[in-house]
């Protein structure tokens, strides 16, 4: 069936560096995608989104990159800092639904 | 401030007890969400409401209920029948005939004995 999913469970990067974080997803419809931090024991917070007629992205910090060509969707963060580390989940929505689907979650380690 | 709350933050039942997950919002959303999120997965989707008064199964409703008589309020109960109860729950909420960002909740724990 249609799933969001990430290539790497765990990411480690030194303080400082940039960090990448990949998702795929398998529905040319889905429009809209958000990125979301979680920290343990909390919610998910919202870093940025990008709907479909777009291919870039950017925040402060953050740039998320829309790939429509192999249905790949990226976070990049500037600057690594101890408090980015996190569980980052990707989501992708349909238009017309109101089921957003959710990757399983890349752990990000920020080493000092 | 406006924001979704989640309670209680921590729960322990005892097996074949009901438990209700309280979540509120007061950020006049329309759309109310419930998600299971289990160690090492994704969010899991149990019930959704677009409107008051209305709700739809998610992917993983059975064992579940829910009640949407107030647009701040869509609690959630965990009933007996639920096989595997112990997880953290998330509760959200996002606009409505425009696709955005959801807002969660702080979410629930619950563990049962």
């Amino acid at each position: 069936g249609e799933s969001v999913g990430l290539h790497l469970p765990t990411l480690s990067v030194q303080e400082g560096d940039n960090s990448i974080i990949n998702c795929a997803y398998s529905n040319s419809a889905s429009d809209y995608f958000i990125w979301y931090k979680q920290e343990s024991g909390k919610g998910p917070q919202f870093i940025i989104d990008i709907r479909s007629n777009m291919d870039k992205r950017q925040g402060q910090r953050v740039t998320v990159l829309l790939n429509k060509t192999v249905k790949h969707l990226s976070l990049q963060i500037a600057a690594t800092q101890p408090g980015d580390s996190a569980v980052y989940f990707c989501a992708e929505i349909r238009s017309g639904t109101y089921k957003y689907i959710f990757g399983t979650g890349t752990r990000l380690k920020v080493l000092a | 401030d406006g924001g979704i709350t989640q309670s209680p933050k921590y729960l322990f039942r005892k097996e074949g007890q009901n438990v209700t997950l309280s979540c509120e919002q007061n950020l006049n959303h329309d759309a109310m969400y419930w998600y299971r999120q289990d160690p090492g997965q994704g969010l899991r989707l149990i019930y959704y409401s677009q409107i008051v008064n209305d709700f739809q199964k998610g992917d993983i409703a059975e064992g579940y209920s829910v009640s949407r008589e107030k647009k701040e309020s869509f609690p959630l109960t965990v009933t007996s029948a639920q096989k595997n109860p112990t997880a953290f729950y998330l509760c959200a909420s996002g606009t409505s005939g425009n696709t955005g960002e959801l807002f969660f909740g702080e979410g629930s724990r619950l563990t049962v004995l």
